[in-house]
């Protein structure tokens, strides 16, 4: 069954440092989402893709936050600097295509990143 | 903007029991969609349930069944015959009609222990 990868699984840092992160969503699924989970919260969208194109970036934080699908398929995304208020799990989703109907918009998740700032 | 709230942080049932989980939404739309996603410990997010709000029926799907109260804005879900397998967290989330940016909005979760 297809699903969605995400590398890396851990990742500790120091403050100031920089991280990456990368999702690889299910394979022709033209919709791409990376979502943050603070412990003890639900997801929060960050950013969302169609194909290669920025769909909704409005709660991205993008002093230190950037996030790139270039050929529209995997896509990473970077903090610079970390800060200790960024340690959450990073959640990648996709699906098959945003602009058609609700149940091509399912989501699938992958498993996350989780993040840990010192 | 739409607000989705899960009141209960914690629940227990026993195996092959039934428990109810609570979530209640905000919303000035009138097409949208609802849907239960399941989160067992250190594995992915997972779809159990949806729910169109132009639809009066309730969802069902094996033993996860919703009760969806549009009038109250009340979207609960019911796990029958409850299963060790269930524990998990449990995110109820709220997505707009069919369009750009059909974002998910989630509740803050409930976690769900089943117990023998």
């Amino acid at each position: 069954e297809a699903e969605v990868a995400q590398s890396p699984r851990y990742k500790i840092t120091e403050k100031s440092q920089a991280v990456a992160f990368w999702c690889d969503p299910i394979s022709g699924h033209a919709t791409l989402y990376w979502y943050r989970q603070i412990l003890g919260q639900g997801p929060e969208l960050l950013v969302q893709f169609q194909d290669e194109s920025v769909v909704d970036d409005s709660q991205l934080p993008k002093d230190r936050f950037s996030a790139e699908r270039l050929k529209g398929v995997d896509s990473t995304l970077k903090i610079q600097p970390a800060e200790l208020g960024d340690s959450a799990m990073y959640l990648c989703a996709s699906s098959l295509d945003d602009t058609a109907g609700y149940l091509e918009n399912e989501q699938f998740f992958g498993p996350g990143t989780r993040l840990t700032v010192l | 903007a739409q607000t989705v709230t899960q009141s209960q942080p914690e629940m227990s049932v026993q195996e092959a029991e039934t428990v109810t989980l609570s979530c209640t939404y905000d919303t000035s739309e009138n097409n949208y969609y609802l849907f239960w996603y399941k989160q067992p410990p250190s594995r992915q997010m997972i779809l159990v349930i949806r729910q169109e709000a132009y639809k009066q029926q309730n969802a069902t799907e094996n033993r996860f069944s919703v009760n969806f109260q549009k009038a109250a804005k009340s979207f609960s879900l019911k796990i029958s015959d409850s299963q060790l397998g269930d524990t998990a967290m449990y995110f109820c989330a709220f997505m707009n009609s069919a369009g750009t940016a059909s974002k998910l909005t989630f509740g803050t979760g409930t976690r769900l222990q089943v117990t023998l």
